[in-house]
């Protein structure tokens, strides 16, 4: 069945790179998304990437996509402590258009 | 342009007791979703609705119905609360383009005693 994979904490100091990872299990799946839940708050698109794309960059933001290994990450440079959220991978789902969520990744930023 | 706006923002029930979780979007989008956030479960799909008069059915449908009572609202409803259904509650919404990127409210958080 559908199922997305990530790791539950990850925790860096300020100013170092962050990198979250991901796995997915449905091969045909055309975009794979990332999304911010601050504390208390929704979820917040982040970026995606397009299954035909291997890298995406946005400002402080790189996604690596690896199709062969079902394999997603999220690498935040120069993390600030306002990047303190937990990150959610998420790839579409069979049900019509509904979007699949991992678990959550917590990244802790310490000054 | 408020996007998704969702009501209320916290509730507390008491076993057995029902009530209506709203939900509305400004975005003029067709699909419309409401998930259910657990810890240490990510976010699950309860019910879906492609556009306005249909509906579906996610993957935790049980004690809980759903209303597209037009194009802007959603509403999810809870007949009989159980304390299993203690939770955060997400309604989003999508636009009708190809990146089906989905837009969230802010969430209502529900505790059943």
């Amino acid at each position: 069945g559908e199922d997305v994979e990530q790791s539950l904490f990850l925790s860096v100091r300020e100013g170092d790179s962050s990198v979250i990872n991901c796995t997915y299990t449905d091969s045909s799946s055309t975009y794979l998304y990332w999304y911010k839940q601050e504390p208390g708050a929704g979820l917040q698109l982040l970026t995606y990437i397009f299954s035909n794309m291997d890298m995406k960059q946005d400002q402080r933001l790189t996604v690596l996509l690896n199709k062969k290994d079902k394999h997603l990450s999220l690498r935040i440079a120069d993390t600030q402590t306002g990047d303190s959220a937990i990150y959610f991978c998420a790839e579409k789902g069979q049900a019509g258009t509904a979007l699949i969520f991992g678990k959550g990744t917590t990244l802790s930023v310490s000054s | 342009n408020a996007g998704v706006t969702q009501t209320p923002k916290f509730q507390v029930l008491k076993t057995g007791q029902s009530m209506t979780l709203q939900c509305a979007q400004d975005m003029n989008h067709n699909s419309m979703y409401w998930y259910r956030q657990d810890p240490g479960m990510g976010l699950r799909l309860i019910y879906y609705s492609a556009s306005e008069g249909t509906t579906d059915k996610g993957e935790v449908p049980n004690g809980y119905n759903v209303s597209r009572l037009n194009k802007r609202e959603f509403s999810l409803r809870l007949e009989s609360a159980a304390p299993s259904q203690t939770s955060v509650y997400f309604c989003a919404s999508r636009p009708d383009y190809r990146t089906n990127e989905q837009f969230f409210g802010p969430g209502t958080r529900l505790t059943v005693l």
